[in-house]
């Protein structure tokens, strides 16, 4: 089972912050977090990942929490395009795991 | 990032024949997966293709169902075999360890979207 819970859909309209949510009550002091999104009929991309510290890079922001059982992906100006079902992991970083997915958030943006 | 090739990228099949599904990258890559996506729903992990041994398979998916290959550190192969229906999914490849890129990023490739009649 997923280590991570998400709401299944939110809604944003266009220009505004998106802010997804994520529970990972179970996290373990070595696993990241990590986000990854998936456009209608396209391969999972990554968005960001980390560890306790927020990090921001030219796609979002990453808020975790201080005890590390939630977190928050920022999309500060959702566009059209960000429309897509957004995954929160949890995962060790060791050689060989690979992500295990969810099912995600389902973001639509709408003008 | 790692640029990710997927043949087929989509294919109608007969049910009781086989497809093989080929992954090529860009770059050599250390790690190499294989994904399952059903209609509707999220990414289902079948298993990690390693080079030059037997893949290693999650639980409910098995080597004569979906045998794999990974000659070398660029190119694997998953094969869908004695298709019915309810394999009718999405095929993702996924590679991680990509040459400059930081050790744990996964990237995906565009997957193939196989239909069993």
């Amino acid at each position: 089972d997923a280590k991570t819970t998400q709401p299944p859909s939110m809604d944003c309209a266009e220009g505004r912050a998106a802010n997804l949510p994520c529970n990972h009550s179970t996290i373990s002091g070595n696993e990241y977090v990590y986000w990854y999104r998936q456009i209608h009929s396209q391969g999972p991309q990554y968005i960001i990942h980390g560890l306790k510290n927020n990090e921001t890079n030219e796609m979002a922001s990453l808020i975790i929490t201080e005890d590390r059982k939630s977190s928050t992906l920022i999309l500060p100006h959702a566009t059209l395009r960000d429309t897509a079902v957004y995954y929160c992991i949890v995962r060790v970083v060791s050689a060989g795991t690979a992500l295990i997915f969810g099912k995600g958030t389902t973001l639509s943006v709408s003008s | 990032s790692a640029v990710i090739s997927q043949k087929p990228s989509r294919d109608i099949c007969q049910r009781g024949t086989s497809l093989t599904i080929q992954c090529q990258v860009d770059s050599q890559v250390t790690m190499m997966f294989w994904y399952r996506q059903q209609p509707g729903q999220s990414l289902t992990l079948i298993a990690t293709a390693n080079q030059g041994s037997e893949a290693t398979y999650e639980s409910g998916f098995v080597i004569d169902k979906f045998p794999i290959s990974r000659p070398n550190l660029t190119f694997s192969t998953l094969t869908v075999s004695n298709m019915s229906p309810e394999d009718s999914s999405i095929y993702l490849c996924s590679v991680e360890g990509a040459r400059g890129r930081p050790y744990n990023e996964q990237f995906f490739g565009p997957g193939t979207r196989l239909t069993v009649l």
